[in-house]
């Protein structure tokens, strides 16, 4: 199975900040990797699909990027309501696996 | 918008049974394959089974191959997940979620119904 490993587990983050989520593949996946963000209690929510294409409705300030086996999550100046957890996927094959999560929180 | 509630979820001892539903609505359920995610928090995220849009292809995590079945009715507009021989460690949130094209991310997700497996 393809493992995903999500850097950092928390990351401490203030209003206007710019952040940086990393994920890396245990396998090339080309760009088949997708991210998530989930707010307590609720479902995830697609925010990027193909490492760098936003998903519709999704704020600009979200982007994407990588490929291979490196990718990255960026918001560019992060809003009150991005204090959320953000989970990485790969669907490079049917055996989907997630990343374990970064859970952004207020410094 | 897209509708997806799951049901089924309960309390049930090690080797028991359960059987999920999800009702989609607001799409056309045939066009579209389907899965079930659970999520406990030791493990985060973890993809269960995929099913294809006309019910001929099955994929399942290795942890549920043989216990865990997927199913469509698509006359109904309904998914299910008939799941035996529970374990401890399947105690999870069970989502439905709808995936575009098969492999593809999951666009739309029910709430969750939770599954509690207790001996």
């Amino acid at each position: 199975d393809i493992q995903m490993t999500q850097s950092p587990s928390t990351l401490s983050t203030s209003v206007g900040d710019r952040v940086t989520i990393t994920c890396r593949a245990s396998q090339n996946i080309n760009s088949w990797l997708a991210w998530y963000q989930q707010k307590p209690g609720k479902a995830p929510k697609l925010l990027i699909y193909k490492a760098s294409n936003l998903e519709s409705g999704v704020p600009s300030r979200f982007s994407g990027s990588g490929s291979g086996t490196q990718f990255t999550l960026t918001i560019s100046s992060l809003q009150p309501d991005d204090f959320a957890t953000y989970y990485c996927q790969q669907y490079h094959s049917y055996s989907y696996t997630f990343g374990q999560g970064t859970r952004l929180e207020v410094k | 918008e897209v509708q997806l509630v799951e049901s089924g979820g309960g309390l049930v001892q090690p080797g028991g049974s359960l059987r999920l539903s999800c009702a989609a609505s607001r799409f056309t359920f045939n066009d579209y394959w389907m899965a079930w995610v659970r999520q406990t928090p030791g493990k985060g995220l973890e993809w269960v089974a995929s099913i294809k849009y006309d019910g001929s292809e099955m994929f399942y995590v290795d942890s549920v191959k043989g216990r865990f079945t997927i199913s469509r009715d698509n006359a109904k507009y309904s998914l299910y997940l008939q799941m035996d021989s529970l374990r401890d460690a399947d105690t999870a949130v069970y989502y439905c979620a709808r995936d575009d094209r098969g492999p593809w991310p999951f666009d739309s997700w029910g709430q969750g119904t939770l599954v509690t497996v207790f001996s």
